[in-house]
């Protein structure tokens, strides 16, 4: 495997449900990224990692608990969902987050997550 | 508040006709801009980016684009497109104030045989 990857690629969850996604990247990469892509909307950053110390949380819901147990894994716990968090998760890694000017984001493909 | 506006979400032109997709921003401070391609099913790739230096920009795939102070703008051109050039583009400004990165909406590029 290369570059950033995500699992699973699609998933459909009731509103009462508990599930994770999970990205992990293969660039040896320090700094991890979730953001959220809904229709017609901009890009949103939600969490950000640095040296698996969450340094941003972008006033997100605790409905969505992030967790990176090291630099080459993030995982989001979603728990009692609502059907407008239904969206593509995308989950991006960088050299470092010291500051996003110098170091490029790579990011995995997504995850499409439908809430019903 | 800084932000970005795309004109237009959808811009079609035919293969081999130049590509022109908008982007404006507003920042009370001197930003940096990108622009991100992302292809279907698949996550954001970075096509170019202005930091400093050299107003215009080049970039992967044949693109580049131009920063200009006076018009808060940041257009992407490519002289001349190609089928494999769908996809949706973002730009994005990033203040140096607070290092907050904000993204516009995207504009999906249709390439006419």
């Amino acid at each position: 495997e290369t570059g950033v990857t995500q699992t699973p690629r699609h998933l459909v969850m009731g509103m009462t449900n508990k599930k994770s996604l999970k990205c992990e990247q293969h660039l040896g990469h320090n700094a991890m990224y979730w953001y959220k892509q809904s229709a017609k909307k901009p890009l949103e950053l939600m969490f950000v990692y640095n040296f698996k110390e969450q340094t941003e949380n972008n006033s997100v819901p605790s409905r969505f608990s992030p967790e990176c147990p090291n630099s080459s894994h993030l995982f989001l716990h979603l728990h009692t969902l609502q059907p407008e968090d239904s969206a593509l998760y995308l989950c991006a890694s960088s050299q470092d987050a010291g500051t996003y000017l110098t170091y490029e984001q790579y990011f995995g493909p997504g995850t499409r997550l439908t809430v019903t | 508040a800084q932000s970005v506006t795309q004109l237009g979400s959808h811009v079609s032109v035919s293969e081999g006709a130049l590509v022109l997709l908008r982007c404006n921003y507003s920042s009370s401070v001197p930003p940096y801009l990108f622009w991100y391609v992302q292809y279907p099913n698949q996550g954001l790739q970075l096509l170019l980016k202005y930091t400093t230096g050299a107003t215009l920009v080049k970039g992967i795939n044949g693109f580049e684009a131009e920063f200009k102070k006076s018009e808060t703008s940041f257009h992407l051109t490519k002289p001349s497109a190609h089928m494999s050039d769908a996809a949706e583009y973002f730009c994005a400004v990033i203040s140096n104030r607070d290092d907050k990165i904000i993204f516009g909406k995207g504009t999906r590029l249709h390439i006419l045989p």
